[in-house]
């Protein structure tokens, strides 16, 4: 079945230690994006890549960081995992049509402890 | 700054029917996304707007307008399984997407 796959789907992390939330595809879309959804919050963008190769900063990027190596995956990395970072985590894609409609892996929820 | 504002829940009877409103105040405007959510799960795409005007599909429908920041999702024929959260999202001038917090909508029987 197509779609957006994420691993794990849950972690609980001590604080301070390193952490790659995985993220891959096979619809072949070019553009990729992560996402963290907090209670009350609306979705806010982390990190962002528009093709394989290039990545750009969203709207809550420190102490996240991505690459992008090729089309289908996209890992997000928290280099020394803090508790304001315990959220639920969604990777998300877009074919670029006219809409850029969103679709979304089934979120990876993180607790940092 | 820019700003998305839906009301937090709703509360509907089955069958019936509702309007969820969504505010925007956003640096340009390249479209209105509305995106159902049920708890535990990912957000799957309802609709888009970029004109003026009413949407349909199916039981759902959507409005725009842009010159009152304004658009509203309406819901006919409730049924339990529409008992979600439903996120408001409008594509800047920089084609980034702002997300609202969500309306968590109730269905009762």
């Amino acid at each position: 079945i197509a779609g957006i796959t994420q691993a794990p789907t849950s972690q609980i992390l001590a604080a301070g230690r390193r952490m790659t939330l995985r993220c891959t595809q096979d619809m072949r879309h070019n553009a990729m994006y992560w996402y963290r959804q907090d209670l009350g919050l609306g979705l806010r963008l982390i990190h962002y890549s528009n093709t394989a190769g290039t990545t750009g900063k969203g709207e809550v990027p420190d102490g996240y960081s991505v690459s992008r190596a090729n089309t289908d995956d996209f890992p997000l990395t928290l280099a020394s995992a803090v508790p304001s970072q315990t959220s639920v985590y969604f990777c998300a894609s877009s074919d670029g049509a006219t809409t850029g409609e969103l679709f979304f892996g089934e979120g990876s929820r993180l607790t940092v402890l | 700054g820019q700003n998305i504002d839906q009301p937090t829940e709703m509360t509907a009877t089955e069958g019936a029917i509702v309007q969820i409103n969504c505010t925007y105040q956003t640096s340009g405007f390249n479209g209105l996304f509305w995106y159902q959510q049920h708890a535990g799960e990912a957000p799957t795409f309802l609709s888009y707007n970029v004109l003026d005007g009413l949407e349909e599909k199916g039981r759902f429908s959507s409005f725009l307008s842009r010159s009152k920041g304004y658009s509203y999702l309406l819901l006919k024929e409730l049924q339990m399984k529409d008992s979600a959260s439903y996120l408001c999202a409008v594509r800047d001038s920089n084609y980034q997407l702002i997300w609202g917090a969500g309306t968590k909508l109730i269905i009762k029987p």
